[in-house]
């Protein structure tokens, strides 16, 4: 089983910062790494696949990058509404694992 | 527009069986995975299995393995999420959501279980 490991868990951060959350795979996975946000109360909702396409709909402010092992999402210019816990997911090999989550509030 | 509905809340005791569901509209149902996801409380998510509609081709995650069944019926674009006798660590948010080429892009709004004495 694949184990993704996310940094950081925790992160407050204020308006108009960058954010940058990395997921690390215990084994390559080349670019078949995935990032959900999820809000309180709420699905979660797609923002990245296959490590850098941007879902449709989904703000530019939000960019992923990384291959084989490590990988980044990248919060531009954060706003209010982007306090959420964000999931990395492998689609590799079964099963499909999770990262841990990373926790963004806003200060 | 893809749509992904999920069953209503269910509060069952211990030892009770329990199948949920999750019906997809918008597109061919048959020709897509749906993925089941468990979300404890206050917890991360657990990728749970996978079944394919067409052919009712199931995977589980060997730590579900056993513990849920997972079924569709592509007659009427529902899959389910199913247990024989609950637990109290059954306690969950299930999530269905469609799977296309290993990205989950479409998500049910989540069933909340509720096991209880």
């Amino acid at each position: 089983e694949i184990v993704l490991t996310q940094s950081p868990d925790f992160q407050s951060v204020t308006p108009r910062e960058k954010v940058t959350i990395t997921c690390r795979a215990s084994q390559s996975i080349g670019s078949s790494l995935h990032w959900y946000q999820q809000k309180p109360d709420q699905s979660p909702k797609l923002l990245i696949k296959y490590a850098s396409q941007s879902f449709s709909g989904v703000p530019s402010r939000f960019s992923g990058s990384g291959s084989g092992t490590d990988f980044t999402l990248t919060i531009n210019s954060l706003e209010v509404e982007d306090a959420a816990t964000y999931y990395c997911r492998q689609s590799s090999s079964l099963p499909y694992t999770f990262g841990q989550g990373t926790k963004l509030e806003i200060k | 527009e893809v749509q992904m509905v999920q069953s209503g809340a269910e509060v069952k005791k211990p030892g009770e069986s329990l199948k949920i569901s999750c019906k997809g509209s918008g597109y061919s149902f048959a020709n897509y995975w749906i993925d089941w996801v468990r979300q404890m409380p206050g917890k991360g998510l657990e990728w749970m299995g996978v079944i394919y509609p067409g052919d009712s081709d199931t995977r589980y995650s060997p730590s579900f393995q056993g513990q849920v069944s997972i079924s569709a019926d592509k007659s009427i674009g529902t899959a389910y999420l199913q247990w024989s006798s609950l637990k109290a660590s059954d306690t969950a948010i299930y999530y269905c959501a469609r799977h296309a080429r290993g990205v989950n892009e479409y998500w049910g709004q989540g069933t909340p279980v509720t096991v209880s004495s």
